[in-house]
């Protein structure tokens, strides 16, 4: 199974501030016959089920802020808040889903500094 | 929109079998750009991946699962379900039906969510 790795654990940020969150797999993610990278994130806010942000690692959701943003290729990528808000406090996972199995990161914390 | 709901018993001897049902309001089962699917989030933690059946395709499971999970699709109520024998307290988590965007008839990321049930695995 694909191993996703996410850091950090927990990140606190000033509001207005940028938070950047890193996943790296354990193999490549990118599927040579579309040339895309099969990994999204999501944003789990507290007792809600996790919300879909980010899919084929850049591509916005419809309806998400533009503040939120997703780089990267290959086994290593980034979520980026651009400006942090209060509405971000949440949990951040990623996820491959190049297998099966769908595989996720261990999530990240966000705080307001 | 598509929305879905999962029930079934929210506490579970040990030993004994889970069972929940998704039900789907504003959307159909039979829709073939869609996997169907099971994620659970034990309190506290992270989230795992189940399986994932299709109402014509084949259903994916989770390796470490297999050999306890079976999952359908009952086209006629518009629902789909899991069932989790042997059940101990380590399968005490939230689950979470879900759909799956299918890609070269796979099941990749997950654009729609249940609210979840807790289930609790204990005597």
């Amino acid at each position: 199974d694909i191993v996703m790795t996410q850091s950090p654990d927990s990140l606190a940020v000033s509001l207005g501030e940028r938070a950047t969150i890193n996943c790296k797999s354990s193999q490549s993610v990118l599927f040579s016959p579309n040339n895309k990278n099969y990994v999204a994130w999501y944003q789990q806010k507290s007792g809600q089920p996790p919300k879909l942000l980010i899919y084929w690692a850049s591509t916005r959701e419809s309806g998400v802020p533009d503040r939120f943003s997703g780089s990267g290729s290959g086994t290593e990528f980034t979520l980026t808040i651009s400006s942090l808000q209060p509405e971000d406090v949440a949990v951040y996972y990623c996820q491959q889903f190049y297998g099966p199995p769908v595989t996720f990161g261990g999530g990240t914390k966000v705080e307001i500094k | 929109q598509l929305q879905l709901q999962e029930s079934g018993p929210g506490l579970v001897k040990p030993s004994e079998t889970l069972s929940l049902t998704c039900t789907l309001s504003g959307g159909s089962i039979t829709s073939g750009r869609y996997y169907w699917g099971w994620i659970r989030q034990p309190p506290g933690r992270g989230l795992e991946w189940i399986g994932s059946p299709h109402n014509t395709g084949g259903t994916y499971y989770n390796s470490s699962l297999k050999s306890r999970i079976t999952m359908s699709v009952d086209t006629a109520k518009n629902q789909f379900s899991l069932q989790l024998t042997s059940v101990t307290a380590a399968d005490t988590a939230v689950y979470y039906c879900v759909r799956h965007f299918l890609d070269f008839d796979y099941p990749r990321y997950v654009d729609c969510w249940g609210q979840g049930t807790l289930v609790t695995v204990s005597s």
